[in-house]
């Protein structure tokens, strides 16, 4: 069973602020990732690390950033929400087992901008 | 053009049958691994199987199998004796190249599986 954490689990905010989803890991994973996921669509990775002071962007253009200071936590940030940052977004850590990268999600966060 | 693709948005199926969710996927690379994930209402990632470019035989997990046909570039999932908890978005997703990192992994749109009691 995975233990990788994201809170808040559901937030709802107005246009403009900054906001911060939390993600946490005690696996002791050296690579994770952000995913944004939209409503029966696939997952685009718009983050990944691969260790402390790693940070790279995804495929998917995002205007979020990232931080990884330490290997456990790989919180992500908005610094002014927009009804388009309306999204699901899915935090991941990984590691090789058996020389295949297995990736372990977290429940996600639903982020609303009204 | 699409990497993998998902043809069934969503399918019901009778508890106690058995269920195949269709991928395919296109990718020069000759290096590749293949994965299954499941999402249920709770929002999580769940990996299921994995298949590499490589191996020899399907990969099989418990009640999942993974119908590997590489010449027509086909991963299709196969549930056998499915049950209600099977009920959930199925996810097929890929990785090219032979190196250990999972940031090139690319998901299909996913399947939206209903099992019926």
């Amino acid at each position: 069973e995975a233990d990788i954490y994201q809170t808040p689990r559901y937030l709802v905010i107005g246009t403009g602020k900054k906001i911060t989803l939390e993600c946490s890991q005690t696996m002791g994973h050296d690579k994770m990732y952000w995913y944004q996921q939209d409503p029966g669509m696939e997952l685009h990775l718009i983050h990944y690390s691969y260790g402390v002071n790693s940070t790279e962007k995804g495929d998917l253009s995002s205007e979020s950033t990232v931080s990884r200071i330490r290997t456990e936590h790989f919180p992500l940030t908005l610094e002014s929400a927009r009804p388009s940052h309306t999204s699901q977004y899915l935090c991941a850590s990984s590691e090789s087992i058996g020389g295949v990268e297995k990736l372990f999600f977290g429940s996600g966060t639903q982020l609303s901008v009204l | 053009a699409q990497k993998i693709t998902q043809t069934q948005p969503g399918m019901f199926v009778q508890e106690k049958e058995a269920v195949t969710l269709d991928c395919t996927y296109d990718t020069s690379d000759p290096s590749y691994g293949l994965f299954w994930y499941k999402q249920p209402s709770s929002g999580e990632m769940i990996f299921l199987i994995y298949q590499g470019s490589y191996d020899q035989q399907n990969a099989t997990e418990g009640r999942y199998s993974l119908n590997f046909q590489k010449a027509r570039k086909s991963a299709n999932l196969v549930i056998s004796a499915s049950q209600l908890g099977d009920s959930a978005m199925y996810f097929c997703a890929m990785r090219e190249g032979s190196g250990g990192g999972a940031d090139g992994l690319t998901f299909g749109k996913g399947t939206h599986l209903i099992i019926q009691p």
